[in-house]
């Protein structure tokens, strides 16, 4: 079965340094995503992406995040000066276009800020 | 503003049955998704109502009311894998596809012997 794959799956970085975080979406699908779940709390949507530009953000999407399709599978989220607060576990999602469709979700990236 | 509640948690008994709640009021609405999700783990699709009723698969229904910004999951012959998270996520409305998911809180669920 398809499935969305995401590497690494723990990040240890230290506060201020620059971190990618890295998806492999279903081939087919089209719509890409990025949640994050921080301990003990509710996935929260971050970023929605398709037809290689960004089609809606969350507020927590800040400045400080970026995502890219740098080629025709890979889809990262690069954090650019990382803060305490930004420790969660980082979900990619994709989806198919249609009506009736769910969104997959990776094995997520648990990222520690120290 | 955009609002799921769920409860916290819940607790039932091996071969029973259990229902989780799930209210909304968000600002769109083309969808409502239940996930389930195991502790430290991604969450998994479970179910989808677009429209008001009732839908079976196998030992999961999922129902939904939109007039009242209402649904539940339903589980049946409970096991002891059932235990996890599970999370009832509203898509936002953007025409018909591609919507962000809003996830509630999530459900505890502890199935005991």
């Amino acid at each position: 079965e398809p499935e969305v794959t995401q590497t690494p799956s723990h990040q240890v970085t230290q506060m201020g340094q620059e971190v990618i975080l890295r998806c492999v979406p279903i081939s087919n699908h089209l719509y890409f995503y990025w949640y994050r779940q921080i301990l003990g709390q509710k996935v929260e949507f971050l970023v929605s992406f398709y037809n290689n530009e960004i089609s809606e953000k969350s507020e927590i999407f800040d400045d400080q995040f970026s995502v890219e399709r740098p080629d025709g599978s890979n889809f990262t989220l690069k954090i650019r000066s990382t803060k305490l607060e930004d420790s969660a576990m980082y979900f990619c999602a994709s989806s198919d276009p249609g009506v009736n469709t769910e969104a997959f979700f990776g094995q997520g990236t648990r990222l520690t800020v120290v | 503003g955009q609002n799921i509640d769920q409860p916290t948690e819940m607790t039932a008994t091996e071969g029973a049955i259990v229902q989780i709640n799930c209210t909304y009021q968000t600002s769109g609405f083309n969808g409502l998704f239940w996930y389930q999700q195991h502790a430290g783990e991604a969450p998994t699709f479970l179910s989808y109502n677009v429209l008001d009723g009732l839908e079976e698969k196998g030992r999961f229904s999922s129902f939904l009311s939109r007039s009242k910004g209402y649904s539940y999951l339903l589980l049946k012959e409970l096991q002891m894998k059932d235990s996890a998270s599970y999370l009832c996520a509203v898509r936002d409305k953007r025409g018909n596809q591609g919507g962000k998911l809003i996830f509630g809180q999530g459900t505890e669920l502890s199935v005991k012997p």
